[in-house]
């Protein structure tokens, strides 16, 4: 199966910063990648389908790149209700895969 | 507004079963794959199994191929996970969720809340 390692495991910051996560595929994905956010005891939320591509109603600071092996979510202006867990998620296969999370805290 | 509503959690056995179910409501459910994912305690999100639209194809992780069962009744709206032979590590919060198409492997764009399970003697 393909591994998705997420990077960093946390992160601190704080509002109105812009932070960065990454998600690197143990194999070439094209873009076939999702990001989702999760908070504690809430369904998860899809942010970014196809790597780069904006689900509707999600606020346009978050935004997606990559392709291959590489991918990055990035959260501009980060706002009170961002602080949460951030999992990617490949499906090029039906072996489908999440990375293992990484958790934004305020700082 | 789409709908996912999971139920059928509880407290079972080691070596026990348990059926859990996913109502689903405002669009056409069979045109749509569904999935279920879980999170086990202090745990990320692990994909389970997913259902293609008309049910004819199924996929599962491994850790629970042959033990898991995925269906759907499209006449009632409702995908199930039926689960035999129950471990410890299988305790989590099962998630149902809904593709974005016919197709089994994708992203997942509608979730439910979760329903608990936990295995436990």
């Amino acid at each position: 199966a393909i591994q998705l390692t997420q990077s960093p495991p946390s992160l601190s910051a704080s509002v109105g910063d812009t932070v960065t996560i990454t998600c690197r595929a143990s194999q070439a994905i094209s873009s076939a990648l999702a990001w989702y956010q999760h908070k504690p005891a809430k369904a998860p939320k899809l942010l970014i389908y196809d790597a780069s591509s904006l689900e509707s109603g999600v606020p346009s600071r978050f935004s997606g790149s990559g392709s291959g092996t590489d991918f990055t979510l990035t959260i501009s202006s980060l706002q009170p209700e961002d602080f949460a867990t951030y999992y990617c998620q490949q499906f090029t296969s039906y072996l489908i895969t999440f990375g293992q999370g990484t958790r934004l805290d305020i700082k | 507004e789409v709908q996912l509503v999971e139920s059928g959690g509880g407290l079972v056995q080691p070596g026990g079963s348990l059926r859990l179910s996913c109502a689903a409501s405002k669009f056409t459910f069979s045109k749509y794959a569904m999935n279920w994912v879980r999170q086990a305690p202090g745990k990320g999100l692990e994909w389970v199994s997913s259902i293609s639209g008309s049910g004819l194809a199924t996929y599962y992780a491994d850790s629970v191929k042959g033990r898991f069962t995925i269906s759907r009744d499209n006449s009632k709206n409702t995908v199930y996970l039926q689960m035999y032979s129950l471990r410890v590590e299988d305790t989590a919060v099962y998630y149902c969720a809904k593709g974005p198409g016919e197709i089994p492997y994708y992203f997942m764009d509608v979730w439910g809340k979760g329903t608990t399970v936990t295995v436990s003697s």
